[in-house]
């Protein structure tokens, strides 16, 4: 199957910092989706972004599907974004693999 | 609260032993997804059914099951359950069909099984 790899696998920061998590993979992909599960286990989806930019808030995402990696890039952290990113990517919707997050933890 | 229900939250049983899994999707919802979460093999998609029909498939096991129901909420049957088992499973729903491709799905609290 399609190796996912991110990083880094931790990540601590100070409120207002800004950060970028990375997520390659190893084969074209049809499919790329950011799912954020917070510290009390809940997954949220964030982004469905196989190549191009998005944006929702402070929250971006970036993908650069020729070179097989995506970016997350979390603006001004808060307290509230703590917690575990994960890329999740595949051929089509069928099949697809997550990777082993990042966890982050932003401090006060 | 995402509208994702799921039953129960917690269950411990015995090896060899099935349990079945409940999910009710939120109110207009026609698809269901099905992830396993453990230690071991971190987050996997397991099965997506969309309108009471089977429309993709991930790393299930055989001794695993899922159906869709007319009233849309969806069940997880686990059967021979082993040691390896043990894991957190979440139910997602989306509006269409296509997964993350124009819809976004929104997870359920997730059933903590434990397998003793």
């Amino acid at each position: 199957g399609i190796q996912v790899e991110q990083s880094p696998p931790d990540l601590i920061l100070q409120e207002g910092a800004n950060s970028t998590l990375r997520c390659n993979f190893s084969d074209s992909v049809n499919n790329l989706q950011w799912f954020h599960q917070n510290p009390w286990g809940q997954l949220i989806n964030l982004f469905y972004i196989p190549s191009g930019t998005k944006q929702n808030g402070r929250l971006s995402a970036t993908t650069v599907a020729t070179e097989r990696y995506s970016l997350l890039y979390i603006s001004s952290s808060q307290t509230t974004d703590s917690g575990v990113y994960f890329c999740a990517v595949g051929e089509n919707f069928n099949k697809f693999y997550f990777g082993s997050g990042t966890k982050l933890n932003v401090k006060p | 609260d995402s509208g994702v229900t799921q039953t129960p939250k917690h269950l411990i049983t015995a090896t060899g032993q099935r349990v079945t899994l409940r999910c009710s999707p939120r109110s207009g919802d026609l698809s269901v997804y099905w992830y396993q979460q453990s230690l071991d093999q971190g987050l996997q998609f397991l099965i997506q059914y969309y309108n009471g029909e089977e429309r993709a498939k991930g790393n299930i096991l055989e001794r695993f099951s899922a159906q869709q129901f007319p009233d849309l909420h969806s069940e997880l049957n686990l059967s021979s359950l082993e040691l390896g088992d043990s894991a957190l499973y979440f139910c997602a729903s989306s509006v269409g069909a296509s997964g993350g491709l124009t819809d976004t799905q929104y997870f359920g609290p997730g059933t903590r099984l434990t397998v003793l």
